[in-house]
């Protein structure tokens, strides 16, 4: 099965600075990578995914870059902002099951 | 978008009875749902697999004699935690997809589950 690695799992940075979170996975399957912002207690929201046939992908403040060969995808948060701390997570998808990253809990001093 | 739901939202129960979480997708037909488990600051593991009409498929170590889903319906997935311990206490959060976009999954807002 698929396997997703992920780090930090802790990131610390100051206000306006950015933040980067790498993810690897191991099933050349995987087709679909989408990354989820968790806040405490609830539900993961989706922030921005990527497909195979991409190398990346922006939207405004958060971009995504894949390496397919390389089999690793990461998230990048530019202008950081103290809304952004949460818990991140990565994932990997043929479209069957999704398997998570280990997750990256951001804090985003002012 | 697509919504889905959770009940309960928080659940205290006595070590040893038995626990149904229900998952509704409120304006689609999921055609799969997913169980999820969550400990505090870890990630989501996922527990099984749950296809409308059909048996779920338990990842591994996933006990399926104790942790019984049920998806009677395209629009209800049910998990019941049996006899259960304070171990078991948790955050559950179930995720749809629905058919023609399997790639989107729509997560419930998770149950807390503590094991007295």
């Amino acid at each position: 099965g698929e396997n997703v690695e992920q780090h930090p799992s802790t990131l610390s940075v100051q206000e306006g600075d950015s933040a980067v979170i790498k993810c690897t996975y191991s099933d050349s399957a995987s087709n679909y990578f989408p990354w989820y912002k968790q806040e405490l207690g609830k539900r993961p929201q989706l922030i921005i995914d990527i497909r195979s046939n991409v190398g990346e992908k922006k939207d405004q403040r958060i971009a995504v870059t894949l390496n397919k060969t390389a089999k690793h995808f990461s998230l990048h948060i530019t202008e950081t902002q103290p809304e952004d701390s949460a818990v991140y997570f990565c994932a990997a998808t043929n479209g069957n099951q999704f398997y998570f990253g280990t997750g990256t809990s951001l804090t985003v001093i002012p | 978008g697509a919504v889905v739901s959770q009940h309960p939202s928080r659940v205290i129960c006595k070590s040893g009875t038995s626990v149904k979480i229900e998952c509704r997708s409120l304006d689609f037909q999921a055609t799969t749902m997913f169980w999820y488990r969550q400990f505090p600051k870890q990630s989501l593991m996922l527990m099984a697999t749950s296809n409308e009409g059909s048996k779920a498929t338990y990842e591994q170590g996933v006990e399926k004699d104790k942790f019984l889903i049920n998806h009677a319906s395209l629009t209800l997935s049910t998990l019941t935690v049996t006899s259960a311990h304070p171990e078991d206490s948790s955050f559950y959060i179930c995720s749809a997809t629905f058919r023609g976009r399997t790639y989107e999954q729509y997560f419930g807002p998770g149950t807390r589950l503590t094991v007295t």
